[in-house]
Protein backbone atom coordinates (compact mmCIF):
# COMPACT_ATOMS: atom_id res chain seq x y z
CA UNK A 1 0.00 0.00 0.00
CA UNK A 2 1.29 3.52 -0.85
CA UNK A 3 1.38 5.61 2.17
CA UNK A 4 1.19 8.64 0.04
CA UNK A 5 -0.28 8.78 -3.29
CA UNK A 6 -1.06 11.47 -5.89
CA UNK A 7 -3.09 11.90 -8.62
CA UNK A 8 -2.57 11.95 -11.62
CA UNK A 9 1.36 11.39 -11.82
CA UNK A 10 1.35 13.11 -14.98
CA UNK A 11 -0.51 16.43 -16.45
CA UNK A 12 -0.52 18.36 -19.37
CA UNK A 13 -2.83 21.30 -19.83
CA UNK A 14 -3.45 24.16 -21.57
CA UNK A 15 -2.95 27.66 -20.45
CA UNK A 16 -6.02 29.06 -18.86
CA UNK A 17 -7.44 25.80 -17.80
CA UNK A 18 -8.89 24.61 -14.32
CA UNK A 19 -7.34 21.36 -12.71
CA UNK A 20 -6.80 19.49 -9.81
CA UNK A 21 -3.97 17.44 -8.18
CA UNK A 22 -5.79 14.83 -5.55
CA UNK A 23 -3.29 13.45 -2.46
CA UNK A 24 -4.66 10.58 0.06
CA UNK A 25 -2.34 9.30 2.94
CA UNK A 26 -3.11 5.86 4.51
CA UNK A 27 -0.74 6.48 7.65
CA UNK A 28 -2.98 8.03 9.77
CA UNK A 29 -1.09 11.73 9.95
CA UNK A 30 -2.05 14.90 11.57
CA UNK A 31 -0.68 17.44 8.60
CA UNK A 32 -0.46 17.39 4.97
CA UNK A 33 1.55 19.58 3.03
CA UNK A 34 2.20 20.73 -1.11
CA UNK A 35 5.83 21.64 -2.11
CA UNK A 36 6.61 22.72 -5.50
CA UNK A 37 9.88 21.89 -7.43
CA UNK A 38 10.70 23.76 -10.33
CA UNK A 39 12.82 23.18 -12.83
CA UNK A 40 15.52 24.52 -10.91
CA UNK A 41 15.17 21.30 -8.69
CA UNK A 42 14.23 23.99 -5.57
CA UNK A 43 11.68 22.41 -3.53
CA UNK A 44 9.33 25.00 -1.71
CA UNK A 45 6.70 24.50 0.40
CA UNK A 46 2.96 25.66 -0.28
CA UNK A 47 1.28 24.60 2.13
CA UNK A 48 0.65 23.44 5.61
CA UNK A 49 -2.84 21.51 6.89
CA UNK A 50 -2.92 19.99 10.14
CA UNK A 51 -6.47 18.39 11.46
CA UNK A 52 -7.82 20.42 8.12
CA UNK A 53 -6.87 23.17 9.21
CA UNK A 54 -4.92 25.69 7.08
CA UNK A 55 -1.06 26.42 9.12
CA UNK A 56 0.99 27.44 6.14
CA UNK A 57 0.08 29.64 3.35
CA UNK A 58 3.19 30.88 1.68
CA UNK A 59 3.18 33.55 -1.11
CA UNK A 60 1.20 31.74 -3.64
CA UNK A 61 -1.12 33.26 -6.10
CA UNK A 62 -4.38 32.88 -5.00
CA UNK A 63 -5.19 31.02 -8.09
CA UNK A 64 -3.69 27.60 -6.00
CA UNK A 65 -6.22 26.72 -3.59
CA UNK A 66 -5.69 23.59 -1.20
CA UNK A 67 -8.69 21.72 0.09
CA UNK A 68 -9.01 18.92 2.71
CA UNK A 69 -11.87 17.03 3.03
CA UNK A 70 -11.04 15.03 5.91
CA UNK A 71 -7.38 14.19 7.55
CA UNK A 72 -6.33 11.95 5.06
CA UNK A 73 -6.73 14.07 1.99
CA UNK A 74 -5.20 17.27 0.75
CA UNK A 75 -6.34 18.42 -3.06
CA UNK A 76 -4.48 21.17 -4.70
CA UNK A 77 -6.85 23.21 -7.18
CA UNK A 78 -5.11 25.60 -9.62
CA UNK A 79 -6.96 27.60 -11.71
CA UNK A 80 -6.38 30.29 -14.34
CA UNK A 81 -3.30 28.12 -15.30
CA UNK A 82 0.03 29.98 -16.87
CA UNK A 83 3.23 28.53 -18.43
CA UNK A 84 4.78 29.18 -14.95
CA UNK A 85 3.30 26.79 -13.22
CA UNK A 86 5.10 23.91 -14.81
CA UNK A 87 6.69 22.09 -11.73
CA UNK A 88 6.75 18.74 -9.79
CA UNK A 89 4.50 18.93 -6.66
CA UNK A 90 4.92 16.90 -4.05
CA UNK A 91 2.30 16.02 -1.30
CA UNK A 92 3.58 15.13 2.22
CA UNK A 93 2.52 14.22 5.44
CA UNK A 94 3.73 13.65 8.90
CA UNK A 95 2.26 12.49 12.41
CA UNK A 96 3.54 15.63 14.52
CA UNK A 97 6.13 17.24 15.53
CA UNK A 98 9.42 16.18 15.28
CA UNK A 99 8.96 13.74 12.96
CA UNK A 100 10.10 13.40 9.79
CA UNK A 101 7.78 14.00 6.57
CA UNK A 102 6.19 11.12 4.08
CA UNK A 103 6.73 12.52 0.50
CA UNK A 104 4.27 11.44 -2.45
CA UNK A 105 6.12 10.30 -5.66
CA UNK A 106 5.26 13.62 -7.27
CA UNK A 107 2.39 15.24 -9.74
CA UNK A 108 4.58 16.70 -12.91
CA UNK A 109 2.53 19.25 -13.93
CA UNK A 110 3.12 20.85 -17.88
CA UNK A 111 1.77 23.96 -19.04
CA UNK A 112 1.44 24.64 -22.62
CA UNK B 1 17.63 33.24 4.34
CA UNK B 2 19.80 30.35 3.55
CA UNK B 3 20.06 28.81 7.54
CA UNK B 4 22.28 25.87 6.46
CA UNK B 5 25.31 25.77 3.87
CA UNK B 6 26.52 22.81 1.79
CA UNK B 7 29.05 21.61 -0.40
CA UNK B 8 27.04 21.45 -3.95
CA UNK B 9 28.16 18.15 -4.87
CA UNK B 10 30.20 15.19 -3.19
CA UNK B 11 31.41 11.73 -4.81
CA UNK B 12 32.36 8.48 -2.77
CA UNK B 13 33.37 4.68 -3.70
CA UNK B 14 31.02 2.01 -3.64
CA UNK B 15 31.61 0.45 -0.27
CA UNK B 16 33.23 3.25 1.86
CA UNK B 17 31.96 5.63 4.03
CA UNK B 18 29.79 8.98 2.86
CA UNK B 19 29.93 11.41 5.24
CA UNK B 20 28.34 14.30 4.39
CA UNK B 21 28.47 17.96 6.11
CA UNK B 22 26.32 20.70 6.58
CA UNK B 23 27.13 24.01 8.31
CA UNK B 24 24.01 25.79 10.29
CA UNK B 25 26.03 28.62 12.42
CA UNK B 26 22.58 30.17 13.57
CA UNK B 27 20.77 27.57 14.65
CA UNK B 28 18.89 28.00 17.81
CA UNK B 29 18.68 26.39 20.99
CA UNK B 30 15.60 24.27 20.41
CA UNK B 31 15.88 24.08 16.48
CA UNK B 32 16.18 20.15 15.38
CA UNK B 33 18.63 19.32 12.39
CA UNK B 34 17.03 17.27 9.77
CA UNK B 35 18.30 15.19 6.84
CA UNK B 36 16.48 14.25 3.79
CA UNK B 37 17.80 12.86 0.29
CA UNK B 38 15.84 12.90 -3.30
CA UNK B 39 16.87 9.81 -5.47
CA UNK B 40 16.58 11.32 -8.91
CA UNK B 41 13.07 13.18 -9.35
CA UNK B 42 11.25 10.68 -6.56
CA UNK B 43 10.15 12.32 -3.44
CA UNK B 44 12.38 13.22 -0.98
CA UNK B 45 12.78 10.59 1.59
CA UNK B 46 13.24 11.26 5.20
CA UNK B 47 16.60 10.18 6.60
CA UNK B 48 16.91 11.19 10.04
CA UNK B 49 17.43 14.24 12.33
CA UNK B 50 18.77 15.47 15.78
CA UNK B 51 18.58 17.78 18.28
CA UNK B 52 22.14 17.45 20.22
CA UNK B 53 22.63 13.92 20.97
CA UNK B 54 24.47 11.72 18.05
CA UNK B 55 21.55 9.53 16.01
CA UNK B 56 21.85 6.23 14.33
CA UNK B 57 19.10 4.33 12.47
CA UNK B 58 19.25 1.74 9.74
CA UNK B 59 19.71 4.07 7.16
CA UNK B 60 22.34 6.38 8.25
CA UNK B 61 24.31 8.56 11.86
CA UNK B 62 23.92 12.15 12.27
CA UNK B 63 26.75 13.37 14.45
CA UNK B 64 26.55 16.85 15.87
CA UNK B 65 28.91 19.36 16.65
CA UNK B 66 29.02 19.82 20.72
CA UNK B 67 28.06 23.58 19.84
CA UNK B 68 25.71 22.22 17.36
CA UNK B 69 26.72 25.07 14.62
CA UNK B 70 27.43 21.94 12.08
CA UNK B 71 26.63 18.63 11.85
CA UNK B 72 27.48 15.67 9.54
CA UNK B 73 25.54 12.83 8.53
CA UNK B 74 27.36 9.40 7.53
CA UNK B 75 26.66 6.88 5.24
CA UNK B 76 28.61 4.10 6.57
CA UNK B 77 28.73 2.01 3.19
CA UNK B 78 27.91 3.69 0.29
CA UNK B 79 25.94 1.92 -2.38
CA UNK B 80 25.60 2.91 -6.05
CA UNK B 81 21.50 3.43 -4.32
CA UNK B 82 22.58 5.97 -2.39
CA UNK B 83 23.55 8.73 -5.18
CA UNK B 84 20.88 11.12 -4.43
CA UNK B 85 20.50 15.21 -3.39
CA UNK B 86 20.93 14.93 0.25
CA UNK B 87 19.07 18.19 2.31
CA UNK B 88 20.13 19.29 5.49
CA UNK B 89 17.10 21.76 7.53
CA UNK B 90 17.18 23.19 10.67
CA UNK B 91 13.75 23.64 11.67
CA UNK B 92 12.07 24.30 14.93
CA UNK B 93 9.14 22.13 14.99
CA UNK B 94 8.70 19.71 11.90
CA UNK B 95 5.73 21.90 10.55
CA UNK B 96 7.89 24.35 8.80
CA UNK B 97 10.43 22.27 6.54
CA UNK B 98 12.43 24.56 4.11
CA UNK B 99 14.60 22.99 1.81
CA UNK B 100 18.12 24.27 0.82
CA UNK B 101 20.05 23.50 -2.64
CA UNK B 102 21.52 19.99 -1.06
CA UNK B 103 24.61 18.13 -1.81
CA UNK B 104 24.72 16.00 -4.76
CA UNK B 105 26.05 13.12 -3.63
CA UNK B 106 27.43 10.29 -6.27
CA UNK B 107 28.75 6.86 -5.36
CA UNK B 108 31.20 5.89 -7.55
CA UNK B 109 31.98 1.98 -8.33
Amino acid sequence: DTAVSQTPKYLVTQMGNDKSIKCEQNLGHDTMYWYKQDSKKFLKIMFSYNNKELIINETVPNRFSPKSPDKAHLNLHINSLELGDSAVYFCASSPGQFYGYTFGSGTRLTVV
Amino acid sequence: DAKTTQPPSMDCAEGRAANLPCNHSTISGNEYVYWYRQIHSQGPQYIIHGLKNNETNEMASLIITEDRKSSTLILPHATLRDTAVYYCIVSLRNNDMRFGAGTRLTVKP
